[in-house]
């Protein structure tokens, strides 16, 4: 299973720090995604990083990915309240699969 | 306006029923998918359907008959329904799904409950 799992299971920071998730995959990938849920409602794609990029940038956000490693991380720079959600990562081979997520709770 | 839509939002039903959840996207896209999010927020692909043709069918019991009437709709049929059933079911469409992946839209779910 080319899985994502991902680390911590869950984070908790106050507002104005940094918070970051990683994720590990099991086989090669095409590219590989993160997604944020909110409580109760769907997910929302944040960000997607093709297997020969090493880094991107969105906002406050910053993704890398270390295909040597398969492994990739999430930084949510200067975090507010409203970033506390549930964030995955999503590895594209010939599907999108998920990840078991990580809860980040930001306190304001 | 609501770019990927499901109905219902919640389910509440009893073991055995037949029941059916709808979904709809409006971003003119190709690619539809049903997903199932478990208790433990765990989700996992179940079919994907792209211009109305079935191109992804995971392991899932065969209770579950996705239709597609066209290429902005797809829909989920549960036939006798067990309790392992509960779960929150997610639609979701992309552009695309050739060579590598699009972003994916996500609906706001359907919780299905199964007593």
């Amino acid at each position: 299973s080319q899985q994502g799992e991902e680390d911590p299971q869950a984070l908790s920071i106050q507002e104005g720090e940094n918070a970051t998730m990683n994720c590990s995959y099991k086989t090669s990938i095409n590219n590989l995604q993160w997604y944020r849920q909110n409580s109760g409602r769907g997910l929302v794609h944040l960000i997607l990083i093709r297997s020969n990029e090493r880094e991107k940038h969105s906002g406050r956000l910053r993704v890398t990915l270390d295909t040597s490693k398969k492994s990739s991380s999430l930084l949510i720079t200067a975090s507010r309240a409203a970033d506390t959600a549930s964030y995955f990562c999503a590895t594209w081979g010939n599907k999108l699969v998920f990840g078991a997520g990580t809860i980040l709770r930001v306190k304001s | 306006d609501t770019a990927v839509s499901q109905t219902p939002k919640y389910l509440v039903t009893q073991m055995g029923n037949d029941k059916s959840i709808k979904c709809e996207q409006n971003l003119g896209h190709d690619t539809m998918y049903w997903y199932k999010q478990d208790s433990k927020k765990f989700l996992k692909i179940m079919f994907s359907y792209n211009n109305k043709e079935l191109i992804i069918n995971e392991t899932v019991p065969n209770r579950f008959s996705p239709k597609s009437p066209d290429k902005a709709h797809l829909n989920l049929h549960i036939n006798s329904l067990e309790l392992g059933d509960s779960a929150v079911y997610f639609c979701a469409s992309s552009q695309g799904h050739r060579d590598y992946s699009y972003e994916q839209y996500f609906g706001p779910g359907t919780r299905l409950t199964v007593t």
